[in-house]
């Protein structure tokens, strides 16, 4: 069973940083790209970013860009979301989330329960 | 990268169809075959319920199908049930390793 779990999340100033991560389990990680996405409570989904396979892709929302940075390491099962300069419109649930196509990207089968992110003064 | 555009809902009664759109551009919607479809029970993960525009992952009944033409997508469900009330998204790949959601869809079970 393939399970997702983020932690990291909390609540910060604006201007800070926060590191997201996200345990993998259940399924052959180092074949699928991943992706962070996150909902503003009452909104609809955003796309924050995402990375392929090997590291060697890497997509950011214009939103994020420059202020936030996914990696992943393949030999931890793990993904991160370093996110640096928060602004309160960053607050948000953000799900970790897996793609459905090996070495490809096509859309995200599996989603972790979301870590909240609260960025306030 | 600017949202899809999508109705905000949509309803029908148990046993009809109800099909939702998702409008882009020809950067995201109308130049990849990359679309895909979540269906959102609040409180709960998104669950993927079509991709790459027409195809059901495993599980997924066959009462939702996708489509596209141009710069539309679309979402068909059919034999509308109870549970099928929730919201629904598209997304398009739109080049440079990124994708764009579309604003979202309340889908009503009357």
């Amino acid at each position: 069973e393939v399970q997702l779990v983020e932690s990291g999340g909390g609540l910060v100033q604006p201007g800070r940083s926060l590191r997201l991560s996200c345990a993998a389990s259940g399924f052959k990680f180092d074949d699928y790209a991943m992706h962070w996405i996150r909902q503003v409570p009452g909104k609809g989904l955003e796309w924050v970013s995402g990375i392929n396979w090997n590291s060697g892709s890497k997509g950011y929302a214009d939103s994020v860009k420059g202020r936030f940075t996914i990696s992943r390491d393949n030999a931890k099962n793990s993904l991160s979301l370093q996110m640096n300069s928060l602004r309160p419109e960053d607050t948000a649930l953000y799900y970790c989330a897996k793609d459905i196509t090996v070495y490809d990207t096509s859309g995200c089968d599996s989603w972790g329960q979301g870590i909240l992110v609260t960025v306030s003064s | 990268q600017s949202a899809l555009t999508q109705p905000p809902s949509a309803s029908g009664s148990p046993g009809q169809s109800v099909t939702i759109s998702c409008t882009g551009t020809s950067s995201d919607v109308g130049d990849y075959d990359f679309v895909s479809w979540y269906q959102h029970h609040p409180g709960k993960a998104p669950k993927l319920i079509i991709y790459q525009v027409n195809k059901r992952p495993s599980g997924v009944p066959d009462r939702f199908s996708g489509s596209k033409s141009g710069n539309t997508a679309s979402l068909t469900v059919s034999g509308l049930q109870a549970d099928d009330e929730a919201d629904f998204y598209c997304s398009s790949y739109a080049g440079r390793n990124t994708w764009v959601f579309g604003g979202g869809t309340k889908l009503t079970v009357l």
